[in-house]
């Protein structure tokens, strides 16, 4: 069955420090994969996605992501974090017509 | 890009009565839309799938009797909670998809509603 793990519940990082956010998937074909942040009390937000072409993709507020098949991975990474990318993080993946989320990583950022 | 709202935003009722939430594709037609709930620090549930003109189909577990689905036209779908009670308090978000057939298209999320049941 077509899952997403994202094996670290929460993350904590400091302000201006580095951060990737892990996600696994299991299915079986190239799959569409989404990273979606979503602030307390808050909607879903696309940071970005995956579909096909270029494994390196490009998001919003510096975010980025890069599709490995060998891995069955879809890093999310950024290079430097502000107090304000504290939030929750879900990665998705688009099966048949449905979307699969994980079950999110909350992101920490400390002075 | 597409754009999907929600209405209300947020909504406290009393035990034993219903709520209706609306999803809307405001620039775009959803053949499909679906519902998820959301427990605090979790992820989203999806509750079911309705397509214009047909019946929803519904998850596991998910009571059709308590969560009535409508989607009477390809850009309003609505969510009636029936005899609300506080288990029943929860983030309900609705996406919606265009184009058609079983092939994934990208989903567009609505920003959720928020419902507290007394």
């Amino acid at each position: 069955a077509q899952s997403v793990t994202q094996p670290d519940i929460h993350i904590t990082v400091s302000e201006g420090a580095s951060l990737e956010l892990r996600c696994n998937y299991s299915y079986g074909a190239t799959p569409y994969l989404f990273w979606y942040v979503q602030s307390p009390g808050q909607g879903l937000q696309l940071l970005l996605k995956y579909f096909s072409g270029d494994t390196l993709v490009q998001g919003i507020k510096g975010f980025e992501a890069e599709f490995k098949r060998s891995q069955s991975s879809f890093n999310l990474r950024k290079p430097s974090v502000h107090w304000s990318d504290a939030a929750e993080y879900f990665c998705a993946v688009g099966v048949g017509f449905k979307t699969i989320f994980g079950a999110g990583t909350r992101l920490f950022v400390k002075a | 890009g597409a754009v999907v709202s929600q209405h209300p935003s947020w909504v406290i009722c009393k035990s034993g009565t219903s709520v209706k939430i609306e999803c809307r594709s405001l620039d775009f037609q959803a053949t499909t839309m679906f519902w998820y709930r959301q427990f605090p620090k979790q992820s989203l549930m999806l509750m079911a799938t309705s397509n214009e003109g047909s019946k929803a189909t519904y998850e596991q577990g998910v009571e059709k009797d308590k969560f009535l689905i409508n989607h009477a036209s390809l850009t309003l779908s609505t969510l009636t909670v029936t005899s609300a009670h506080p288990e029943d308090s929860s983030f309900y978000i609705c996406s919606a998809r265009g184009g058609g057939g079983s092939s994934y298209n990208e989903q567009f999320f609505g920003p959720g509603t928020r419902l507290t049941v007394l």
